[in-house]
């Protein structure tokens, strides 16, 4: 079965960082595409980020271009987000997602940027 | 960047035809996917690659698309069909991808 757990979510003042991890299990994590997906309180969801099978390529939305950056450790079956200069508006339930079709998700870890 | 427009909601009565559509200048090259999302909940993936159904999904739930429309359909509406969906595909050679903004279908 195919697992998805994100974790690292928390409460953070504008300008500070965190840190997201998904493990993955139930799939050979290596030769997928991985993907994270966020959705602030109320609203539609927002591609974030994708990450190749081997890290070697990157992508992310412009909003957070330059302040994120997502890796994955394929030794450990898992993907990261790092979360730079946070904004109030980066607040959201941040997903991690089997890249393609997404029919792979996690339950989400919240962040909450706030003074 | 590049946008995907769906209608912000739409009603229908149980028994009838629902049809979402999302419009983005690349769908006639691009695939579509169609998410569902419950209220407090994971989105669920309804629609593959414009008109695949995966495992599970009933079959009152169909895709096309034609030109820059794609369009999810739910033949025979039902109260646990109520939900936002979402459109998603990929632009600039496939490495970047957009979700739709969501329609929010209320059954009643």
């Amino acid at each position: 079965e195919v697992q998805l757990v994100e974790s690292g979510g928390g409460s953070v003042q504008p300008g500070g960082s965190l840190r997201l991890s998904c493990a993955a299990s139930g799939f050979t994590f290596s030769r997928y595409w991985m993907t994270w997906v966020r959705q602030a309180a109320g609203k539609g969801l927002e591609w974030v980020a994708n990450i190749k099978e081997d890290g070697s390529e990157k992508f992310y939305v412009d909003s957070v271009k330059g302040r994120f950056t997502i890796s994955r450790d394929n030794a450990k079956d898992s993907l990261y987000l790092q979360l730079n200069s946070l904004r109030a508006e980066d607040s959201a339930v941040y997903y991690c997602a089997r890249s393609g079709d997404l029919v792979y998700w996690g339950q989400g870890t919240l962040v909450t940027v706030s003074s | 960047s590049y946008e995907l427009t769906q209608p912000p909601s739409m009603s229908v009565s149980p028994g009838q035809t629902a049809r979402i559509t999302c419009s983005g200048d690349l769908l006639p090259k691009k695939y579509v996917y169609w998410y569902q999302q419950k209220s407090g909940q994971v989105p669920v993936l309804v629609m593959s690659e414009d008109n695949k159904r995966p495992s599970g999904i009933p079959e009152r739930f169909s895709g096309s698309s034609s030109g820059t429309m794609a369009t999810l359909t739910i033949s025979g509406a039902q109260v646990e069909d109520e939900a936002d969906y979402y459109c998603y595909s990929s632009y600039d050679s496939g490495d970047l991808w957009v979700f739709g903004g969501g329609t929010k279908v209320t059954v009643l």
